[in-house]
């Protein structure tokens, strides 16, 4: 069956880094799209990044243009969103979501558990 | 980036009341409109997309319309599991934004 599981529970301190990790299974990896979304508390759904797994092109949302970098690892199928400079507005639970590559419409079918990073000194 | 705009913020509602969501896009598109449900706690869970096609396992009371930039989402009989929050989601373009959510409650 489809899985996303994502790291676990992050605290840093501002100005650090986070690497958050989103590994796919019961799926061919290269054929769907991973993006992230992050969800600050009690707040709504805020895109952050799009991979494609196939050739590793990614799109960054404006805002967090310069802070975040997204990889992936084919041999693990494992998509890494990397957070840097970290500041208080950044606590939030933050997801992984796949979208289908090859169809004709595009939508976030299956969600990883979500990563919980809190940022305080 | 296309702006999504979700009305009512919240709403109050009974058991078997029928419910509904609009969301306004800031320019049109077809059928690349998508529709979550959050439940406390959980991830948001895919009930609708590309308008009105349901997600397979979800309920039929679930369903929706629309075109150009006005989308509706409907739900015929609201169930004490459909007190949640509600998103829409445009995939026309990138970045893929969201509605900023519709909290239906107990009343």
């Amino acid at each position: 069956q489809v899985q996303l599981v994502q790291s676990g529970t992050e605290v840093k301190k501002p100005g650090a880094s986070v690497k958050v990790s989103c590994k796919a299974s019961g799926y061919t990896f290269t054929k769907y799209f991973l993006h992230w979304v992050r969800q600050a508390p009690g707040q709504g759904l805020e895109w952050m990044a799009i991979i494609n797994p196939r050739d590793g092109s990614t799109t960054y949302a404006q805002k967090f243009q310069g802070r975040v970098t997204v990889t992936r690892d084919t041999s693990t199928s494992t998509v890494y969103m990397d957070l840097s400079s970290l500041r208080s507005e950044d606590t939030a639970m933050f997801y992984c979501a796949r979208e289908p590559a090859e169809m004709d419409t595009y939508y976030f079918d299956y969600w990883g558990q979500g990563t919980l990073v809190t940022v305080s000194s | 980036d296309i702006q999504m705009t979700q009305s009512p913020s919240s709403l109050s509602a009974s058991v078997g009341d029928r419910v509904t969501i609009t969301c306004r896009a800031s320019q049109s598109f077809t059928t690349y409109l998508n529709w979550y449900q959050q439940r406390p706690g959980q991830a948001p869970k895919l009930l609708i997309y590309a308008v009105s096609s349901l997600q397979t396992g979800v309920p039929s009371r679930f369903s929706g319309s629309g075109s150009g930039t006005d989308f509706t989402l409907t739900i015929s009989s609201l169930q004490p599991e459909d007190f949640a929050t509600y998103y829409c989601q445009q995939s026309y373009s990138t970045p893929r934004t969201f509605g900023q959510g519709t909290r239906v409650e107990v009343k």
